[in-house]
């Protein structure tokens, strides 16, 4: 069974910059989540959807971060204008509903702000 | 306080046993987790109990829960060099949409 993938591995961009990653969940699992892990620490929930639907986005910087899931299999994360603070891993997980709720993650996107 | 605290270091002898412990604020979790973390690569799902356990093994790890003290562990017997990562437990929280992560234990294991 494919793993969570996610790319690209690495980006480096400037402060005010636009930037995008995608993740590609596990076959058949409707729920994504994206997640931000900042050096030091474990990661935070940013947003999760289920199937195309917004489950829980409390968390997300409405005003700069923005995230899709059109057809319920692939997501978008977008972060519009970047800032230093920004620099992290921006890691995606998928769980299939009804298996534990267990969550499995993808490679993650380091993202370094300048 | 955090909603889920690990202690940050732990240092270990190859050959050992290591116990990693956690401690989360939320009584009504549901699911609680161990993930180990390599240098550049995403979370590895290790184990989970269920908050109506309070054991769990699977061959070298094993997982001990006290809910009372809402008190979670995990011990890797005869620790190897190849076990030396970040583990992060994590819970997760009654309404099921929302996973907490402790900053993660990093378990270095010397030869």
């Amino acid at each position: 069974e494919a793993g969570v993938a996610q790319s690209p591995r690495y980006k480096i961009i400037e402060k005010r910059q636009s930037v995008a990653f995608w993740c590609n969940p596990i076959s058949g699992h409707a729920t994504l989540y994206w997640y931000q892990q900042i050096l030091g620490q474990g990661p935070k929930l940013l947003i999760q959807f289920q199937n195309n639907g917004v489950v829980d986005d409390s968390q997300l910087p409405k005003d700069r971060f923005s995230a899709e899931r059109l057809k319920g299999v692939d997501s978008t994360l977008k972060i519009q204008p970047a800032k230093l603070e920004d620099s992290a891993v921006y890691l995606c997980a998928s769980s299939f509903p009804g298996g534990g709720e267990t969550q499995y993650f993808g490679p993650g996107t380091r993202l370094l702000v300048l | 306080g955090e909603d889920v605290e690990q202690s940050l270091f732990l240092s270990v002898r190859e050959g050992d046993s290591s116990v990693i412990n956690c401690t989360y604020t939320d009584s009504s979790s549901t699911y609680l987790y161990w993930y180990k973390q390599e240098p550049g690569a995403g979370l590895q799902l290790l184990t989970y109990i269920f908050s109506n356990m309070d054991m769990k093994q699977d061959q070298r790890l094993t997982v001990l829960l006290n809910k009372k003290d809402k008190h979670l562990s995990l011990r890797i017997a005869d620790t190897q060099t190849g076990d030396s990562a970040i583990y992060f437990c994590a819970v997760l929280k009654h309404n099921n949409n929302d996973m907490r992560f402790g900053a993660g234990t990093r378990l270095t294991v010397k030869p």
